[in-house]
């Protein structure tokens, strides 16, 4: 069965430094993955995808993240974080077998950004 | 072009009632995928439809249902709420039924049943 894990729940970090955020998927076939953000009261927006190809894609926002098959990861990364990115971030796999059109949610990391 | 539409935006409920929730999609937009965020379980796909057929349903009992209009607007409707059904309802639209489109998300409905 499809599953995203992210194992932190809630992260800080200070403006200006580095942000690695984890995620770690079960699925039996190749994996659509997937960053979404989302704000205080706003709906979800993605922030970068992977189907196949390059295992590191880049997003908007500066972001990036980098697929790793042997590990079933698929970090998301910044290199310098603004004090706009604090938000909520979920990692997710779409559920496409069998001509599905889902996605599976991890259960999200909250971003703290302090001055 | 506008984005996902979901009205209303604050719905207050109280038990054994029924609600119906709306969602426009973006326009030429033909899948429409609901799903419900809370805090205990996270956000669960409920159901997607695409050209007005229901193509695939999450794991919610019966009281949760939805149809998709030949505009491509979307209903999801649940009756006899309960407590645990409060939550922030989202919709997510796409261009087709191929996980290879990217679903776009409204801002939501934030239903509370008291």
């Amino acid at each position: 069965a499809q599953s995203v894990t992210q194992p932190d729940i809630h992260i800080t970090v200070s403006e200006g430094a580095s942000l690695e955020l984890r995620c770690n998927y079960s699925y039996g076939a190749t994996p659509y993955l997937f960053w979404y953000v989302q704000s205080p009261g706003q709906g979800l927006q993605l922030l970068l995808k992977y189907f196949s190809g390059d295992t590191l894609v880049q997003g908007i926002k500066g972001f990036e993240a980098e697929f790793k098959r042997s590990q079933s990861s698929f970090n998301l990364r910044k290199p310098s974080v603004h004090w706009s990115d604090a938000a909520e971030y979920f990692c997710a796999v779409g559920n496409f077998q069998t001509g599905a059109n889902n996605l599976f949610f991890g259960t999200g990391t909250r971003l703290t950004v302090i001055p | 072009k506008a984005g996902v539409t979901q009205t209303p935006r604050y719905l207050i409920k109280t038990r054994g009632q029924q609600v119906t929730l709306s969602c426009s999609p973006i326009s030429g937009h033909r899948s429409v995928s609901w799903y419900q965020q809370t805090p205990g379980q996270g956000l669960q796909f409920l159901f997607e439809y695409f050209s007005e057929t229901q193509r695939n349903k999450g794991n919610f009992p019966g009281r949760f249902s939805g149809r998709q209009f030949s505009n491509s607007r979307s209903e999801m409707n649940v009756s006899t709420l309960e407590l645990g059904d409060s939550a922030l309802y989202l919709c997510a639209s796409s261009l087709g039924a191929s996980g290879r489109y990217e679903q776009f998300f409204g801002p939501g409905t934030r239903l509370t049943v008291l």
